[in-house]
């Protein structure tokens, strides 16, 4: 198994306050992912990173950002939380750029009140 | 545009019986990339097969099989003899965009194996 944690694990926040999740891997992948799944959607993809400071936006990105600091951690903010942003966020990795099989964290489920 | 659909919602079974799990996905591109995930109760994503446009062999590993067709822009999933453990939801996904990172996935289909 790729080794990829998520913390927390579990979150719930109030409207309006921001939030970070943080995506931390052991495996020295460069490419790393911010997904989150809803009923219906399957998985859309929010930001993604090539690269230690290297990051773009995907298909579900306003509200968000992101930053990568460290080749092993990639983290993720709300900057203003709400109730639309409740969902169950994974990270994910590759070894080589795309089209690279991925492979996910064990997610992170946020619920914003 | 790319899309990926998973027609069933849900199925249900029963311990041995064989199931298919359909994939049918759209692309103008002739290069692309399929794959399937497993998501269990427990909640994490499972990677399970990737298959590239150019090879249309089927894949076989244990009691997972993949039927590959592009001409009718399918990628079926079979478990053969299905168990208790099979029961997930099972997400197909697809890459066509050398440029981007963008994997689509489908809405999945929640399978459950009955005893």
């Amino acid at each position: 198994d790729a080794g990829i944690t998520q913390s927390p694990r579990h979150k719930v926040t109030e409207t309006g306050t921001p939030v970070t999740l943080r995506c931390h891997q052991t495996e020295n992948h460069r490419y790393m992912y911010w997904y989150r799944q809803d009923p219906g959607h399957g998985l859309r993809l929010i930001h993604y990173s090539y690269g230690v400071k290297d990051t773009d936006k995907g298909e579900v990105s306003d509200g968000y950002s992101v930053s990568r600091s460290k080749t092993e951690d990639f983290l993720l903010t709300l900057e203003s939380a709400t109730s639309s942003q409740t969902s169950v966020y994974f990270c994910a990795i590759s070894e080589n750029p795309p089209p690279d099989t991925q492979y996910f964290g064990p997610g992170t489920r946020l619920t914003v009140l | 545009a790319q899309k990926v659909t998973q027609a069933q919602t849900e199925i249900s079974v029963v311990e041995k019986e064989d199931v298919t799990l359909d994939c049918v996905y759209e692309t103008r591109d002739t290069t692309y990339y399929l794959f399937w995930y497993k998501q269990p109760p427990s909640g994490e994503l499972v990677f399970l097969i990737r298959r590239n446009s150019f090879d249309e062999q089927n894949e076989i590993s244990g009691r997972y099989s993949w039927n590959f067709q592009k001409s009718t822009s399918s990628f079926n999933f079979t478990i053969t003899a299905s168990q208790v453990v099979d029961s997930a939801v099972y997400f197909c996904a697809l890459r066509d965009d050398y440029n981007t990172d963008k994997l689509i996935f489908g809405t999945g289909t929640r399978l459950q194996v009955f005893p």
